[in-house]
């Protein structure tokens, strides 16, 4: 089962350049995240959508922007980027879980996508 | 949103048994419990979730007292390959991920 797969995985950007980010879920989840993570911290959530067409700002969106045209994938681009993005990029996705399943949601997680701006 | 507590690291020798303690004193009576691990250069991934009482799976124990206020992931005889960053999440079902804050989590080292 492939689940969460990004592209590309390894990507060098000069300041100010732009690029895209994607991930693709064969797991029919309705919602679809991006996050970063910087050495030293936690994951922090960039943007999401719950559903196709659909997208929303998370905690840090500035310097982002995303798209879902198709339920199965999720874009993260980058207009210009800068060194601050430089940070590895997950993707991830879930479906809604409902009381009647008794459970909460379990989120999937691609394996990464490292970015540096120079 | 309830807030995580949880220690920034630990370090254990292989074979012990490992117990991460997370407090979330806040916790509502629809929020769920789940933990999950990150190994260097991976994404998070689901290891156990709960709501009261006692979880078990194949990976690990999750213990959560009657009052809900924290919960302990246990590990039974940790190995090297247990290294990894575990984080506690509550927050409640029937609600999108967007609502989920991972913090820094507990860094687990196992030592030979």
């Amino acid at each position: 089962n492939a689940g969460v797969t990004q592209t590309p995985k390894f990507r060098v950007l000069k300041t100010g350049q732009s690029m895209t980010l994607l991930c693709a879920q064969d797991m029919n989840h309705e919602y679809m995240y991006w996050y970063r993570q910087d050495p030293g911290m936690g994951l922090r959530l960039i943007h999401y959508s719950v559903g196709e067409g659909t997208t929303a700002k998370g905690e840090v969106p500035d310097g982002y922007n995303v798209s879902r045209l198709k339920k199965q994938n999720f874009l993260l681009g980058l207009e210009s980027a800068a060194p601050s993005q430089t940070s590895v990029y997950f993707c991830a996705s879930s479906y809604l879980a409902s009381a009647a399943e008794l459970s909460g949601n379990t989120i999937y997680f691609g394996e990464g996508s490292w970015l540096t701006v120079v | 949103l309830a807030k995580t507590t949880q220690p920034i690291s630990m370090d254990s020798y292989e074979g012990q048994e490992v117990n991460i303690t997370c407090s979330h004193n806040n916790i509502a009576t629809n929020d769920y419990i789940t933990w999950y691990q990150q190994f260097p250069s991976q994404g998070p991934r689901f290891i156990i979730q709960g709501y009261k009482t006692k979880v078990t799976n194949e990976v690990a124990s999750l213990f959560i007292p009657a009052d809900r206020k924290s919960s302990t992931l246990s590990l039974p005889r940790v190995s090297l390959s247990d290294t990894a960053v575990y984080y506690c999440l509550v927050a409640p079902w029937e609600t999108g991920a967007n609502n989920l804050f991972f913090g820094t989590g507990t860094r687990l080292t196992v030592i030979p």
